[in-house]
């Protein structure tokens, strides 16, 4: 079975600009989860989609928004980028959800300027 | 909401011993801890996780207790080798939540 895909694996984009990420899942898994990793906050969690519909968001402002496709897979966006938004994305696979056995892809490296 | 503290940050051992990796969670409604690793230019990898109606959990040379009691939970590696070197994240959460992560531990591994 493949893995989790992530495209693309790195980005760098300008202040101001914005930027959308995709994400893969394991064939069958309906969960995708998106987490942001940093050196300073470590994995944060940004939002679940099941089944194309939102279904947990993490503390995030309103900048950080996705969606889910009927094949279950999802992109998340970042509008307006801030320095501060320069992170490893990390997008994770469940059949089931966060409480269960999540599968991370490699994730997408962005550098914002 | 959940907290999820991890100790130590960084842990230095040599090949053949074993390693260990405490995690304390804060809502005692948590019952599920899985833990990742991750190694350099990769995405984390489950290792290995427990619910909270178990107690301990092995795989190989991983294992995992729980203690609901105390709140917390402890990833055991014995016979390290110096492929498991790499950062190892504890997490924490309950159905319909967020995972929440510990700060994760760098492991090294010397021959």
């Amino acid at each position: 079975k493949a893995g989790v895909t992530q495209t693309p694996r790195y980005l760098i984009k300008t202040r101001g600009q914005q930027v959308t990420l995709s994400c893969s899942p394991i064939s069958g898994h309906r969960s995708v989860s998106w987490y942001q990793q940093t050196p300073g906050q470590g994995l944060q969690f940004l939002f679940e989609y099941f089944s194309e519909t939102q279904r947990n968001k993490g503390n995030f402002p309103g900048r950080f928004s996705g969606r889910q496709f009927s094949n279950s897979r999802s992109e998340m966006n970042v509008s307006t980028l801030e320095l501060g938004d320069s992170a490893l994305y990390l997008c994770a696979s469940s059949s089931l959800g966060t409480n269960y056995e999540q599968y991370f892809g490699p994730g997408t490296r962005l550098t914002v300027t | 909401g959940e907290n999820v503290e991890q100790h130590p940050s960084t842990l230095s051992v040599q090949e053949g011993d074993s390693a260990v990796i405490k995690c304390t969670y804060s809502d005692s409604a948590s019952n599920y801890f899985p833990w990742y690793k991750q190694e350099l230019g990769k995405g984390p990898q489950l290792i290995i996780d427990i619910r909270s109606n178990v107690g301990e959990k092995k795989d190989q040379r991983i294992a995992v207790t729980l203690n609901k009691t105390a709140k917390h939970f402890s990833l055991h590696i014995t016979e390290t080798q110096p492929e498991d070197s790499a950062v190892y994240f504890c997490a924490a959460n309950q159905a319909g939540t967020a995972l929440i992560f510990g700060k994760g531990t760098t492991l090294s591994v010397s021959s």
